[in-house]
């Protein structure tokens, strides 16, 4: 099956810092990544979708100058969360969009990012 | 605006029991419906759904959609302990981007 990585699992930085995560698939080309946020007993919200050699597309509420998305190849994206505060901590979690026939409509996550701002 | 809710939000049973999930929506341009088992860390993918009324199942698991009534079902038969985990539901659309909306989730908890 389709394998979507994302480093680094776990990042504990200090207010004010910027935080770089990668989502890449391993084994397929993805034309469409999103990044997601979930905080603790809640649901995914997506944050932005990610579209090879374009510009991101940000949901409402989603500062784009604060969550940075750059997908510059087809096998890799990246969010930078910068200047973060402690209210950004939270589980990143990125997907990877299989297009095809059969499967358009898939996408596989990575293991997602634990971000923690002291 | 598009939306997903799941019921019931949580659920406690007892080994053995049959539970069944919930997942409706209201979002424009439906794509595909996706069902996610999520434990501790990121979801993992159960069944895709795409047209009404083909039963999708897995073991124990089986997933129905219905795009008439705009819902879909998860069901579990014999529960174990190894199916506490929360369940989420996605709605692939293409209003706008194509993107996928998730619901609330159910928290379910099986009990020994």
């Amino acid at each position: 099956g389709a394998v979507v990585s994302q480093h680094p699992s776990r990042v504990i930085c200090k207010s004010g810092t910027s935080v770089k995560i990668e989502c890449r698939s391993l084994d397929f080309q993805a034309t469409t990544m999103f990044w997601y946020r979930q905080f603790p007993k809640q649901s995914l919200m997506l944050m932005a979708t990610s579209n090879e050699g374009s510009k991101a597309t940000y949901e409402q509420g989603v500062e784009k100058d604060k969550f940075l998305i750059n997908h510059a190849s087809l096998t890799l994206s990246t969010l930078t969360v910068t200047s973060a505060h402690p209210e950004d901590s939270s589980f990143y979690i990125c997907s990877a969009a299989l297009w095809g026939t059969q499967t358009y409509n898939e996408q596989f996550f990575g293991p997602g990012t634990r971000l923690t701002v002291l | 605006e598009d939306k997903v809710v799941q019921s019931p939000l949580s659920l406690v049973v007892h080994e053995g029991d049959t539970v069944t999930l919930n997942c409706s929506y209201e979002v424009t341009n439906f794509r595909s419906l996706l069902w996610y088992k999520q434990e501790k860390k990121a979801p993992t993918f159960l069944f895709m759904l795409t047209s009404s009324g083909i039963e999708k199942k897995s073991g124990r698991l089986s997933s129905i959609l219905d795009k008439k009534e705009l819902f879909s079902i998860l069901n579990i038969t014999a529960t174990q302990t190894g199916d506490s985990a929360v369940y989420l539901c996605a709605v692939g659309t293409t209003s706008g981007t194509y993107k996928y909306i998730f619901g609330t989730g159910t928290r379910l908890k099986v009990l020994a």
